[in-house]
């Protein structure tokens, strides 16, 4: 079975650079590299995308390996609102639906 | 501006009650999803709607029915809830293809007594 591996927990201190490592079993040629967090006891907030290529947007920066097994978001100067639950989850081809995991518990110290 | 909407916000019903949680979005999205969120589960789906009159089931979706008469709305339907029911539901909507994001509403705690 495929597997998409988050550590469960990371801490960092408020206005560093958070990085966020994910690494999936196997990924397939069309499928995209999702990052979704959730705040607690709130829905859950897309953050960004990608297929192969790197990727800003105004929240993050995400970085995709070559074979595309490994990404890493990138929260630049984080923030203690950034205290969340990250996921990162492949989809791709006709696959509407998003298969969330146990995600990566972001603290954020001051 | 646009948003995604859920009520109610709590909701407390007896076992083998009819409950519908309502789902209403302003994007004029065509993709429409419910998912329920346990502890030791995350989120799983329980069913989604590609537009008007269609719908489909999820991963989860035994005892609950979903109906999609116009593109706002999707209400989810527990036709007799039972306690395995307790649980946070998200609504979410989408645009266009399977590669647009989902906007997640704020969620219904649903607690079945």
């Amino acid at each position: 079975d495929a597997k998409t591996t988050q550590p469960p927990s990371m801490d960092c201190a408020e206005g560093r650079a958070a990085n966020l490592p994910c690494n999936h079993s196997t990924i397939s040629g069309n499928e995209y590299v999702y990052w979704y967090r959730q705040i607690h006891s709130q829905g859950p907030q897309y953050i960004i995308h990608g297929l192969k290529n790197n990727e800003t947007n105004e929240m993050a920066s995400l970085i995709i390996t070559e074979d595309r097994k490994s990404s890493t978001l990138i929260l630049p100067h984080a923030t203690l609102r950034d205290t969340a639950v990250y996921y990162c989850i492949k989809r791709g081809g006709s696959n509407y639906k998003l298969t969330f995991g146990k995600g990566t518990l972001l603290t954020v110290n001051p | 501006d646009a948003e995604i909407t859920q009520s109610p916000r709590h909701k407390i019903t007896e076992t083998g009650r009819q409950v519908t949680l309502a789902c209403h979005q302003t994007w004029n999205h065509n993709n429409m999803f419910w998912y329920r969120q346990d502890l030791g589960h995350g989120l799983r789906l329980i069913h989604y709607s590609y537009g008007v009159q269609d719908t489909n089931k999820g991963e989860v979706s035994d005892g609950y029915s979903v109906s999609r008469s116009n593109t706002e709305d999707l209400p989810l339907t527990l036709e007799s809830a039972a306690s395995s029911q307790t649980s946070v539901y998200f609504c979410a909507s989408s645009a266009g293809g399977p590669n647009y994001e989902q906007y997640f509403g704020p969620g219904t705690r649903l607690t079945v007594t």
